[in-house]
């Protein structure tokens, strides 16, 4: 079956830790997305990868990193340099264009210890 | 930028009854609207989107909605709510009003709660 898979569902971080959530598809997509969701705030745009090798920040992207090395697969790290990480990352791909359809990966739950 | 507006950030329905939940967008060239479900700790399903064409579309489970072009509205609806809708629902928008690239701008969301 074709589909986004996160891992893992749930991720501890230490004070001053760096963390990688892992995003892989197997849709062909081109472009991908990496979204935090916190309580009553909707989703929030970290990073877009349009293509491999490619990736511009979102609206937030202060205290993330993210790569695109495959076209498969696209990682995000949380740095210790982000302060608040609490929350549920949500990766999502596309064929990339405007207005085609988001398709989104089950998440992953951060907690910091 | 483009912003999304969703009233009502709890809606509470019977069983039967119909369900409304509001979207409105700013934006003066009308952009591509999307209704996403999300049910507790999972991700995002896509219910419908807007794209070109016919105003009013026809979604999964039942739902659908109509683009309102005077009103900058993309109200989601469905006649009689199940109990299987209870779960949290993000109205979307993407260019051309703006947006770069495939880039969803969300609403805040709507829980909806059936009651038997």
């Amino acid at each position: 079956d074709g589909g986004i898979t996160q891992s893992p569902k749930y991720l501890f971080r230490k004070e001053g830790q760096n963390v990688t959530l892992s995003c892989e598809q197997n849709l062909n997509h081109d472009a991908m997305y990496w979204y935090r969701q916190d309580p009553g705030q909707g989703l929030r745009l970290i990073y877009y990868s349009q293509i491999v090798n490619d990736f511009q920040k979102g609206d937030i992207a202060e205290g993330y990193s993210v790569s695109r090395e495959k076209k498969e697969s696209f990682p995000l790290t949380v740095t210790s340099a982000q302060k608040n990480p609490t929350a549920f990352y949500l990766c999502a791909s596309s064929l990339g264009a405007v207005q085609e359809t988001q398709y989104f990966g089950p998440g992953t739950r951060l907690l910091v210890l | 930028a483009q912003s999304v507006t969703q009233l009502g950030s709890h809606v509470s329905v019977s069983e039967g009854a119909l369900v409304l939940l509001r979207c409105n967008y700013s934006s003066s060239v009308p952009p591509y609207l999307f209704w996403y479900v999300q049910y507790p700790n999972q991700g995002l399903q896509l219910l419908l989107k807007y794209t070109t064409g016919a105003t009013l579309v026809k979604g999964i489970n039942g739902f659908e909605a109509e683009f309102k072009k005077s009103e900058t509205s993309f109200h989601l609806t469905k006649p009689s709510a199940h109990m299987s809708d209870a779960a949290e629902y993000f109205c979307a928008v993407s260019g051309p009003g703006g947006t770069s690239y495939g880039k969803l701008t969300f609403g805040q969301g709507t829980i909806l709660t059936v009651h038997p």
